[in-house]
């Protein structure tokens, strides 16, 4: 069944840390998302891709890095993490005119 | 610049009753799609329905269909005869046709649904 995995599922980690998130889909999809969900924000794009070795910048990028190293996967470096990235992250894949595949969420913790 | 605005924050209803959700959208595109989302209680997150620009009539899928109204840049969801398990936050979503891809979403709705 066509899905998105994101791991881990809950991440702690100390202020200055280094955290990847990491987020597999096998949708055949060009298109994968990395959001944030905050309280009163709804979900925010961090940064997206149109296919291996292509980014994009979101709305938010500020601390984010990422990269597409195939089609199917997908990943968020936070390099010096900071308390202001404690949120939940979710990572989608669509085609250019598909609805989203969302994965399960990745709850992260900067103290 | 796109933008989606939901100014509901919470609902709450009796079950079996019909709730309409409101969402606003802001986009200079001629052609754009609009995506009703909800996340339940664990987290998912899972599409609903979708209306796009030009298409008039409004979308409908099982007890979920959409108000459209184009000249007033809005985008209603409705549903019929809650149950309880359609508890849940819902998310409005806005696709361009001048930026394939990614969405641009609401802020969310709770609704809650009483027995």
């Amino acid at each position: 069944e066509a899905a998105v995995t994101q791991s881990p599922r809950n991440k702690v980690t100390v202020t200055g840390g280094n955290v990847t998130l990491s987020c597999r889909q096998t949708n055949s999809h060009n298109y994968m998302y990395w959001y944030r969900q905050d309280t009163g924000h709804g979900l925010r794009l961090i940064h997206y891709s149109y296919g291996a070795g292509n980014l994009q910048i979101g709305d938010v990028p500020d601390g984010y890095k990422a990269t597409r190293t195939t089609q199917e996967d997908f990943f968020l470096l936070l390099e010096l993490a900071s308390p202001s990235q404690t949120s939940l992250y979710f990572c989608a894949s669509s085609d250019a005119n598909s609805d989203y595949t969302f994965g399960s969420g990745t709850r992260l913790l900067v103290i | 610049a796109q933008k989606v605005t939901q100014t509901q924050t919470s609902i709450s209803v009796m079950e079996k009753t019909t709730v309409t959700m409101d969402c606003v959208y802001e986009t200079q595109d001629s052609s754009y799609f609009l995506f009703w989302y909800k996340q339940t209680a664990s987290g998912e997150i899972v599409f609903l329905i979708r209306q796009d620009s030009y298409k008039k009539e409004n979308a409908t899928v099982g007890h979920y269909s959409l108000n459209f109204q184009k000249p007033k840049s809005s985008i209603g969801l409705i549903i019929t005869a809650t149950q309880i398990e359609d508890s849940a936050v819902y998310f409005c979503a806005m696709r361009v046709g001048s930026a394939l891809g990614r969405l641009h979403f609401g802020a969310g709705t709770q609704l809650i649904v009483i027995p």
